[in-house]
């Protein structure tokens, strides 16, 4: 049972390019999250998936798009990287008002 | 709209010592309430929720918190400070959704714990 897990650990992108952030759980969790994590702010959650084929944005959805794959699977793109998203991204899922965290994507755009 | 003041973003005590770090919150429905803990280069692991039964709640590695409404406050304590308590600890509120809910998290607090 590995729990939430994030792909890349660590990724570098220059100004424009697109990449996308894939997360999966194995808990047979209905919903999913999506937050950024920036020094002094806390986590934001910036979009989020209550059940399989839903998706509503968050507090900081702007320039990000999500794909709620299946149960399973969230993941989260940015079509074009800003420094601004230098960040670092924790996927999450949720039982009831419980939420368990992914081990984090740490982004640097350059 | 709901939100999570933490007072003080950096904390030290020693080995020992009483671990008192502090949470309000704003809510206009009773909250869900949590403490998150972020040890270095990790993902947020969960030491305790408060969801309307007993006011003190008890959680995980020793750590307990009160939710006193009168005073919108959710402080965490912990009666002895350990050197692996040190990490980055978050208070988190929530709306009561419908099988879901959306998390509004505090800056964190680091605590440092020295011998």
């Amino acid at each position: 049972n590995a729990g939430v897990t994030q792909t890349p650990k660590f990724q570098v992108l220059k100004t424009g390019q697109s990449m996308t952030l894939q997360c999966a759980q194995d808990m047979n969790h209905n919903s999913m999250y999506w937050y950024r994590q920036d020094p002094g702010m806390g986590l934001r959650l910036i979009y989020y998936s209550a059940s399989e084929g839903t998706t509503d944005k968050g507090e900081v959805p702007n320039g990000y798009n999500v794909s709620r794959l299946n149960k399973r699977e969230f993941s989260l793109r940015l079509e074009s990287a800003a420094p601004s998203q230098t960040s670092v991204y924790f996927c999450a899922s949720g039982l009831g008002e419980t939420q368990y965290f992914g081990p984090g994507t740490r982004l640097l755009v350059l | 709209a709901q939100s999570v003041t933490q007072l003080g973003s950096h904390v030290s005590v020693s080995e020992g010592a009483l671990v008192l770090l502090r949470c309000n919150y704003s809510s206009s429905v009773p909250p869900y309430l949590f403490w998150y803990v972020q040890y270095p280069n990790q993902g947020l692991q969960l030491l305790l929720k408060y969801t309307s039964a007993a006011t003190l709640v008890k959680g995980i590695n020793g750590f307990e918190a009160e939710f006193k409404k009168s005073e919108t406050s959710f402080h965490l304590t912990k009666p002895s400070a350990h050197m692996s308590d040190a990490a980055e600890y978050f208070c988190a509120v929530s709306d009561r959704g419908g099988g879901y809910n959306k998390l509004i998290f505090g800056a964190g607090t680091r605590l440092a714990v020295h011998p």
